[in-house]
């Protein structure tokens, strides 16, 4: 139980195009997502939560008109990099919470989306 | 405070010894502690989680040991196999955030 998918997982745009990442949560309705973002050889950043049904809360220094997430239903959330720049270009990850976890604050990560901007 | 300083960075074990990394946090209003396994190109995948007001927890070959007053708890990988190479991050959680440590690359050589 508790499986997260992430679509695509590796995509290639260019420089000015806008690119939407999809998390689903497989087998458990995820009231609340979260999306990351990890450089090589580093430490996950959380970029921000998405609760489902409201907007999303941003972490300081990420921008939330670059990073759009929606959070449409109780298993999808998206993020969209708009106007994508070779910086842009990292493995981004996001997890779902699973309510009925034993520890509640339990979060389960999708196998993550590796974004290259040309 | 929201750091989780993690060691150490790297770790190279032999088959069947005993893998042990440390995490230390600042912010006592963390409540939740769970560990991490990463493998190259994949998500992190849950591996054991601890509550403070427990100072030990096993499951299997995995062991968190957390000391509050310390501010400090640890993963221990018992009998650890070649397959268990992979980097490992602990994390401290707070409502439903998560503020992870910066990793260990974990080596098991035969």
């Amino acid at each position: 139980g508790a499986v997260v998918s992430q679509h695509p997982s590796w995509v290639i745009c260019k420089s000015g195009t806008s690119v939407k990442i999809e998390c689903r949560s497989l087998d458990f309705q995820a009231t609340t997502m979260f999306w990351y973002r990890q450089f090589p050889k580093q430490s996950l950043m959380l970029m921000a939560t998405s609760n489902e049904g409201s907007k999303a809360t941003y972490e300081q220094g990420v921008e939330k008109d670059k990073f759009l997430i929606n959070h449409a239903s109780l298993t999808l959330s998206t993020l969209t990099v708009t106007s994508a720049h070779p910086e842009d270009s990292s493995f981004y990850i996001c997890s779902a919470r699973d309510p009925g976890g034993g520890m509640a604050y339990e979060q389960y990560f999708g196998p993550g989306t590796r974004l290259t901007v040309t | 405070q929201q750091q989780v300083k993690q060691s150490p960075q790297s770790l190279i074990v032999q088959k069947g010894g005993i893998s042990i990394i440390n995490c230390a946090y600042e912010n006592t209003a963390f409540d939740y502690f769970p560990w991490y396994q990463q493998f190259p190109g994949k998500g992190p995948a849950l591996l054991i989680a601890i509550r403070p007001d427990v100072s030990e927890k096993k499951e299997g070959r995995f062991t968190i040991s957390f000391n509050k007053s310390a501010k400090q708890f640890s993963l221990h990988i018992m009998d650890s196999q070649p397959g268990d190479s992979a980097t490992y991050f602990c994390a401290a959680g707070r409502w439903e955030k998560l503020t992870f440590g910066t990793g260990t690359r974990l080596t098991i050589i035969p």
